[in-house]
């Protein structure tokens, strides 16, 4: 079993809908949670960054930590065709520790 | 600013060589990662240095190695090439730690024949 479990998709949703992304792990001891967006030919980029549980808002994007259920989301409100690519949810137990990723779900939002 | 920087962008091996790829992190970030993505096994962490030494290492063969130099550039080098080695190869930079948020580059794309 993969320590970071992600639907790989794809995930094909009409411009303006809400998307959900999801992964599990199970290390309990990760506390540093991230998501990364990649487009092809481009290395990751980091759109959300959460430390423990909670929520965080960005925009657009909302990330929510759930440490009891070893469960993170990401939700991305009115989708956009430029929202398409692939999503990586990475996560380390410190910050001086590597970075466990998730294989990616790749999305496909139709205008 | 400059983001992370990554020299070749491709790269065709023949196996049984050798390569060395170029990393050429965000100024002032200390902190350099490794990663080897594929369609199989997605993102792998193979090394990461903090100034000049080698502060976590991951789970690859020892043809697998790099270093990083005063400026904080960093090479990894992997020898005797085989078939399975062609990936895209991803730097990372970071201003101390992980935690601060890893800067990628796009990346070197690597393809052994």
């Amino acid at each position: 079993q993969k320590e970071v479990e992600q639907d790989p998709g794809p995930l094909s949703v009409p411009e303006g809908a809400i998307v959900s992304l999801n992964c599990t792990y199970s290390n309990s001891a990760f506390q540093y949670f991230m998501w990364y967006r990649q487009y092809s030919r481009k290395g990751p980029e980091l759109l959300m960054y959460t430390y423990s549980s909670g929520n965080k808002e960005d925009g657009r994007f909302t990330a929510q930590v759930d440490k009891s259920s070893k469960y993170i989301s990401l939700f991305i409100r009115d989708s956009q065709p430029s929202d398409s690519a692939t999503y990586l949810c990475a996560m380390t137990s410190t910050g001086f520790q590597k970075l466990v990723f998730g294989t990616g779900t790749r999305l496909l939002v139709s205008p | 600013k400059a983001g992370v920087t990554q020299t070749p962008r491709y790269l065709i091996k023949t196996r049984g060589q050798q390569v060395t790829l170029s990393c050429s992190p965000i100024s002032g970030h200390r902190s350099v990662s490794w990663y080897q993505q594929t369609p199989g096994q997605g993102l792998q962490f193979l090394f990461e240095y903090f100034s000049e030494t080698q502060r976590n290492k991951g789970n690859f063969p020892g043809r697998f190695s790099g270093r990083q130099f005063s400026n904080s550039r960093s090479e990894m080098n992997v020898s005797t090439l085989e078939l399975g080695d062609s990936a895209l190869y991803l730097c990372a930079s970071s201003l101390y730690q992980v935690g601060d948020g890893y800067t990628f580059g796009s990346g070197t794309r690597l393809t052994v024949v």
